[in-house]
């Protein structure tokens, strides 16, 4: 069970999109459609922006939106703006009741 | 508002055993989801731990499987995190969470509490 493969650091202006890539494998993002995402804060505990690869939690912005291709699964975020420079996890069902996460990418916002 | 917060001493000595625990106010244990807990080592990424299912089922990560007890106590409305022959790797910010969905879907955590590993 190995972590999932996410870029260190992405960035973007204000009012740009981004997409932060999560590649995985076919025994875990390729397999389910059970990726999720976080957001994180420095100091501050992650907060779940999508999950079942695109669905949005209520309360979150719908500039943030899932997608899945294959064994990589994608967070876009348009509109960029300045509060959404965090670090972001993507995290994956990996089968037999197991989840793995990956490496986390910095997102910067110019 | 569900609200987590985890418990537990802040320093643990090599080769003891690291506990925590997470009570949960604002929902009920027994009526569903999965509970689990995750860790961060200082300036690193997340790692799952864990979950245990209300009815009691466990669920852990391989590469820590032989170390980690995951319990729930529903009278107290509250899941317990045991973690056995700790070393310094073991140091980390420990979240406790709620998994509404499905595994992956973590709705609700902790604010999380740092361990440290050290004599």
């Amino acid at each position: 069970q190995s972590a999932l493969t996410q870029p260190a650091s992405v960035s973007g202006s204000p009012g740009q999109s981004i997409t932060i890539s999560c590649t995985g494998t076919s025994s875990d993002v390729g397999s389910y459609n059970l990726v999720s995402w976080y957001q994180q804060h420095p100091g501050k505990a992650p907060k779940l922006m999508i999950y079942e690869g695109s669905k949005r939690p209520s309360g979150v912005s719908n500039r943030f939106s899932g997608s899945k291709s294959g064994n990589t699964a994608s967070l876009t975020i348009s509109g960029l703006q300045a509060e959404d420079e965090a670090d972001y996890y993507c995290c994956s069902y990996a089968g037999s009741s197991h989840v793995v996460f990956g490496g986390g990418t910095k997102l910067t916002v110019l | 508002q569900v609200q987590l917060q985890e418990s537990g001493p802040g320093l643990v000595k090599p080769s003891e055993t690291l506990s925590l625990t997470c009570a949960v106010s604002g929902y009920s244990i027994s009526s569903g989801y999965y509970w689990g807990w995750i860790r961060q080592p200082p300036g690193k990424g997340l790692e799952w731990i864990g979950s245990i299912y209300h009815s009691g089922s466990t669920y852990y990560n391989p590469s820590l499987k032989s170390r980690v007890t995951i319990s729930v106590d529903t009278s107290k409305n509250q899941f317990s995190l045991k973690l056995s022959s700790v070393t310094a790797a073991d140091t980390a910010v420990y979240y406790c969470a709620r998994s509404r969905w499905e595994l992956p879907s973590l709705d609700y955590w902790g604010q999380g509490t740092l361990v440290t590993v050290s004599s």
